[in-house]
């Protein structure tokens, strides 16, 4: 299995600024995902992050919105730009150990005024 | 890419009846279909997975299911109990651009009532 420490666990936010999402695995993975699960809704697939390289962002999602940074094998950070209510949501990061489970993130829960 | 539909969306049963919850999917070259347990405030959790070369595993009071020519698996609960209540999310694993991706059913949220 795998420790996952993501932070903050929660942060209230003004419309237009910018939070920065961090999560730190205790082992080194090759993938780790960033999830975003609205209330009461399931988990919505953001983007997939590689040490090394871009990010692969879903449909409906882009960079200039959701950045990520993957500088290493146990690190990654979601930054939610310019942020509206509608980003109001639960933010989860996961990795795979290379045997298909998830394992995720504690969650940010975000609330955009 | 993959679908994946899940039912019921909201399963109200007695402690000690049984719960299932069925999904289907849409990609055969799916292979690997795991299913997981959210608490109330807390990050969803596995709590068994099930791959395309089985029918079906248990572990205890949970078993699933797998009907690869149907493209649909099942969770079941036998002896539900209060601390069952949670939402479940199923999901189905298929390659996506080389990679290993989960799709994720909408989730059924479960109450066990005592």
């Amino acid at each position: 299995s795998a420790v996952i420490s993501q932070k903050p666990s929660r942060d209230i936010c003004q419309r237009g600024t910018s939070l920065t999402i961090q999560c730190q695995v205790d082992s080194q993975v090759t993938m780790m995902f960033w999830y975003r699960q609205q209330p009461g809704q399931s988990l919505t697939l953001i983007a997939t992050a590689n040490q090394g390289s871009e990010a692969t962002y879903e449909s409906g999602f882009v960079i200039d919105k959701f950045p990520i940074s993957r500088p290493n094998l146990t690190f990654s950070t979601l930054t939610v730009s310019n942020m509206s209510p509608e980003d109001s949501s639960i933010y989860l990061c996961s990795v795979d150990l290379s045997n298909d489970i998830q394992y995720f993130g504690a969650g940010t829960r975000l609330s955009v005024l | 890419g993959e679908n994946v539909e899940q039912h019921p969306s909201t399963l109200s049963v007695q402690e000690g009846d049984s719960a299932v919850i069925k999904c289907t999917y849409s990609d055969s070259a799916s292979n690997y279909f795991p299913w997981y347990k959210q608490e109330l405030g807390k990050r969803p959790q596995l709590i068994i997975d099930i791959r395309s070369n089985v029918g079906e595993k248990k572990d205890q009071r949970i078993a699933v299911t797998l009907n690869k020519t149907a493209k649909h698996f099942s969770l079941h609960i036998t002896e539900t109990q209060p601390e069952d209540s949670a939402v479940y999310f199923c999901a189905a694993l298929g390659a996506t651009g080389g990679s290993y991706i989960p799709t994720f059913g909408r989730g059924t949220s479960l109450i066990v009532h005592p």
